[in-house]
Parts: C-alpha cells; structure tokens; sequence
C-alpha cells in the first residue's frame, strides 16, 4: 500500500522569508500524481501544486515551487516570501493513475510570524 | 460558480444515534468522494462515487457506516449507532470526471461530534 510521510508536524517562517515542507512516499508504482494541499482554519482543502511523476521538471505555481525527487520518493514544498495568509495546515498527497482516493500524508502546521 | 457544498457545516450527536451528512458537488461533475479526517488517523478515504455507483466501498470502517448518491449529484453518508470514535470532520469532494488528472474539489466539511 501506498504511504505518505511528512516528517514535520510544525513549522514557523518569518514574514517574507522561505520555508520548505518535506514530503516522503512510499510505492512501487512508476507513474502517479503528488499533490499538495493547504487546509486553512476554514477547513476547506485547497489545492496548492501537483506534480506528474513522468514530468521531470519541477512544479512551480507563483511563489509555491516543489523539488520532486523520483528516485528518492521525496517532493518537498518551498514557499518563498511568506505571506500572513500562507498560515495553514499544509498536506501532501499521493494518487495512483485511474479513479482512485488521494493517499495523505498527516500534515504540517505552518505558522507565519509577522 | 459554486463550490462543493456540505451539511450540516457542525453536528453534535448522541452516542446511539443515526446522522446523516450531506454533500452537494459542483454542478456537472460526474465523480464523488468521501473523506474523514479525524486526530489519530489523519485524512483517510471512506467512498467515491462515479456516477451513482461506488465501485469500492473497503474504505468504509464499519458496516455501521453506509453511503448513497442520487440523480448524479447530492451525496448522502450515514452513520448508525454512533459511537465516539466516529467523532471527526468528514470531508467530500468531487472532480469533473474519473481519472487522475482531474483535480478534485474539496468541500468545507462537516465536524461530527458525538459525545
């Protein structure tokens, strides 16, 4: 079966500085999807960057880029200058090729210091 | 346009008692899912629906709980006899087709307490 790991179940940034979540998985499969997701108090899940495993180019999307690194299993989130808004719950997430659930991760709490 | 909409947003339950929860996916999309995220566990998936069919119901915890889709749209999800585990938010999303490479919207949720 496939596992998501995230390693840091808190981190802190300062205001307009970088922050980088980590992402571990777990499969056997060669091609699949990795998501990220940023559940603010709202609870509603957004989604922030996925990323195709046959791309090798890493996702980028404004200020959240990703370093995806296949061999390893891991796919990290960089955030670049921090914004109060970015303060969320951030998951990551694994889904197989056809009409199957996404895998998660347990999260990481991300606060912003202003 | 409107988003994946859920009901109740909270529910406070008796332990015995049935709940039913309700999700209303964007108009359109074909596919269905339901999640639980609750503090030990995380976020795990319980059902999805293509069309009004689930083709999978493993991730169901118990037979106490129980799933059903209507007409392509509104998704209902019961729980039966609760119990105090069954305590968490349950989450739904839906996405415009089956398939991978179609992102799925997630509602806000509703936070079942059952005390």
């Amino acid at each position: 079966a496939q596992t998501v790991t995230q390693s840091q179940p808190e981190m802190s940034v300062q205001e307009a500085e970088t922050v980088t979540l980590s992402c571990t998985y777990d499969t056997s499969e060669s091609d699949y999807y990795l998501f990220w997701y940023k559940q603010p108090p709202s609870r509603q899940m957004i989604l922030v960057i996925r990323q195709e495993a046959y791309k090798q180019q890493n996702a980028t999307e404004n200020r959240f880029s990703v370093n995806f690194q296949k061999a390893a299993k891991s796919f990290s989130l960089k955030i670049s200058d921090s914004q109060l808004g970015d303060a969320a719950m951030y998951f990551c997430a694994y889904r197989r090729p056809g009409n199957t659930p996404l895998v998660f991760g347990k999260g990481t709490r991300l606060s912003v210091i202003a | 346009g409107a988003g994946v909409s859920q009901s109740p947003s909270n529910k406070v339950t008796e332990k015995g008692k049935d709940v039913e929860l309700r999700c209303d996916p964007i108009s359109g999309h074909t596919a269905l899912y339901w999640y639980r995220q609750s503090l030990g566990q995380g976020l795990e998936f319980l059902i999805y629906f293509q069309g009004n069919s689930a083709p999978d119901k493993s991730g169901l915890p118990s037979d106490r709980f129980s799933a059903e889709r209507t007409g392509g749209s509104v998704s209902t999800l019961t729980i039966q006899r609760t119990q105090q585990e069954d305590s968490a938010v349950y989450l739904c999303a839906s996405s415009l087709a089956w398939g991978s490479r179609y992102e799925q919207y997630f509602g806000p949720g509703t936070r079942l307490t059952v005390t």
